[in-house]
C-alpha cells in the first residue's frame, strides 16, 4: 500500500476562493482523521470518521470549513470561501479504529493570499 | 483539547549524546504513543506502550509509562545528526473508537 495519499502537497489561493483538498485513506483502515498544523496552535483535529460516517466535527473552525468522505477511499476538506489565517498545512491521516497506531499524509500545505 | 504536552519544547544536543522527552496528560488512557515529524513532513509511528506497560524498547529509543504520575517519557539513545525533527506524544482514551489527542511536540536538533 502507497500509505495515506493527499492531494494537492501545494495549493496557494486568494483569499475568498474555494478550496478542495483531497485524501486517500489506507485501505482496509476504518477511522479517518483531519488535522491542522501552526506554529501557534500546534496539531489540532478537525474532524473525524468512522465507517466513513462523520462522529465529531467539533474542531471545525467555522461554517466556512466542510468535510466529506463519500466512500471507504477517498475524502474531501473544502473551506468555502478561503480567507488568510486558513494558512496551515493540512494533514489526513487513518488507521484500523481511533486511538490505534495513525498513518498520516505528507500534507497539504495552504497559503491563502 | 490537546492532551499531552510535551517538555522541553525543543531540545539541542550533539552527535552521540542521549536525548530524553517527556510527556505529560491528564485523563485516563489505553495507550500512548510517540510519533516523529520530520520538517515539512507527516508524522511517522514510532511506538506504543500500552496502560498496563511501564517500559518498552524499540532499536535505540526507550519508552517509559507511569500511569501514576501521567507521564511518560521518550529516550533515544547514541543520537545521530538524521534524529532532529520533532517528537510528539498521543494519547489513545479508554472510551471507545475515538481519536489519538496530540501534544505540541518537542523539536530535537542533534549537531554533528
Amino acid at each position: 500500500d502507497a500509505g495515506v495519499i493527499q492531494s494537492p502537497r501545494h495549493e496557494v489561493t486568494e483569499m475568498g476562493q474555494e478550496v478542495t483538498l483531497r485524501c486517500k485513506p489506507i485501505s482496509g483502515h476504518n477511522s479517518l482523521f483531519w488535522y491542522r498544523q501552526t506554529m501557534m496552535r500546534g496539531l489540532e483535529l478537525l474532524i473525524y470518521f468512522n465507517n466513513n460516517v462523520p462522529i465529531d466535527d467539533s474542531g471545525m473552525p467555522e461554517d466556512r470549513f466542510s468535510a466529506k468522505m463519500p466512500n471507504a477511499s477517498f475524502s474531501t476538506l473544502k473551506i468555502q470561501p478561503s480567507e488568510p489565517r486558513d494558512s496551515a498545512v493540512y494533514f489526513c491521516a487513518s488507521s484500523f479504529r481511533g486511538g490505534a497506531e495513525a498513518f498520516f499524509g505528507q500534507g497539504t500545505r495552504l497559503t491563502v493570499v | 483539547s490537546q492532551q499531552g504536552e510535551e517538555d522541553p519544547q525543543a531540545l539541542s544536543i550533539q552527535e552521540g549524546e542521549n536525548a530524553t522527552m517527556n510527556c505529560s496528560y491528564k485523563t485516563s488512557i489505553n495507550n500512548l504513543q510517540w510519533y516523529r515529524q520530520n520538517s515539512g513532513r507527516g508524522l511517522v509511528h514510532l511506538i506504543l506502550i500500552r496502560s498496563n506497560e511501564r517500559e518498552k524498547h524499540s532499536g535505540r529509543l526507550r519508552v517509559t509509562l507511569d500511569t501514576s504520575k501521567k507521564s511518560s517519557s521518550l529516550l533515544i539513545t547514541a543520537s545521530r545528526a538524521a534524529d532532529t525533527a520533532s517528537y510528539f506524544c498521543a494519547t489513545g482514551p479508554t472510551s471507545g473508537n475515538t481519536p489519538l489527542v496530540f501534544g505540541k511536540g518537542t523539536r530535537l536538533s542533534v549537531i554533528a
